[in-house]
């Protein structure tokens, strides 16, 4: 079955570095892969979407990687700040007419930025 | 752009009455709208699918009799949690898309469903 895999330990960085997040995937061969930020009690919001055929992308300070050969995507924050402090969730994505239809989240990973 | 709202944002009510939880794009028609669950640290659980005018499309494991939902127009869906009893207490949130070809989703705020 499929499965997707974030860090499961919360991330503490200080503010001004930058922050590494991780989501791995198995058993299945998304044709994208999205990134969404949530806060507490809140619902997420989209940040970024990066195709197969994309190595790289970039909105920002935020940056995603997409290597479909270790099924993995890295999401880069950099020059990180206490407002970016939150739970960011990958969503790896099928393609095609009925693809976008089911979004499967990762569990998340919290950020933490102190100052 | 790519507003969604949800009403109300917090809702307690006696077990076995009917809750409707309200979703409505504000600036875009939504062809497709979602419905998730997410309890306490776990991720969201897609619970159903709709497309304006036509049934909704159920995930697994989800009573389509418990939750009805509604997409009666381009900008609203609306999701009833019929005869609600305490396990049904989550955080429910809606999602839209806004055509076909868009992958990615906008989400509402959420609402908080508490059932005593």
């Amino acid at each position: 079955s499929q499965k997707i895999e974030q860090n499961s330990e919360a991330l503490n960085i200080q503010e001004g570095k930058t922050a590494t997040l991780t989501c791995n995937y198995t058993n299945y061969s998304p044709a994208y892969l999205q990134w969404y930020r949530q806060d507490p009690g809140r619902g997420p919001v989209f940040l970024l979407l990066i195709r197969e055929n994309e190595k790289e992308k970039r909105k920002e300070r935020l940056k995603v990687t997409f290597d479909t050969t270790l099924k993995q995507s890295l999401f880069h924050i950099t020059a990180s700040q206490p407002a970016d402090s939150a739970t960011y969730l990958c969503a790896p994505t099928l393609g095609g007419p009925g693809g976008g239809n089911k979004l499967t989240f990762g569990t998340g990973t919290q950020l933490k930025v102190e100052l | 752009g790519a507003v969604v709202s949800q009403h109300p944002s917090r809702v307690i009510c006696k077990s076995g009455t009917s809750v409707k939880i309200e979703c409505r794009s504000l600036d875009f028609q939504a062809t497709t709208m979602f419905w998730y669950r997410q309890f306490p640290k776990q991720s969201l659980m897609l619970m159903a699918t709709s497309n304006e005018g036509s049934k909704a499309t159920y995930e697994q494991g989800v009573e389509k009799d418990k939750f009805l939902i509604n997409h009666a127009s381009l900008t609203l869906s609306t999701l009833t949690v019929t005869s609600a009893h305490p396990e049904d207490s989550s955080f429910y949130i809606c999602s839209a898309r806004g055509r076909q070809g868009m992958y990615e989703q906008y989400f509402g705020p959420g609402t908080r469903l508490t059932v005593t």
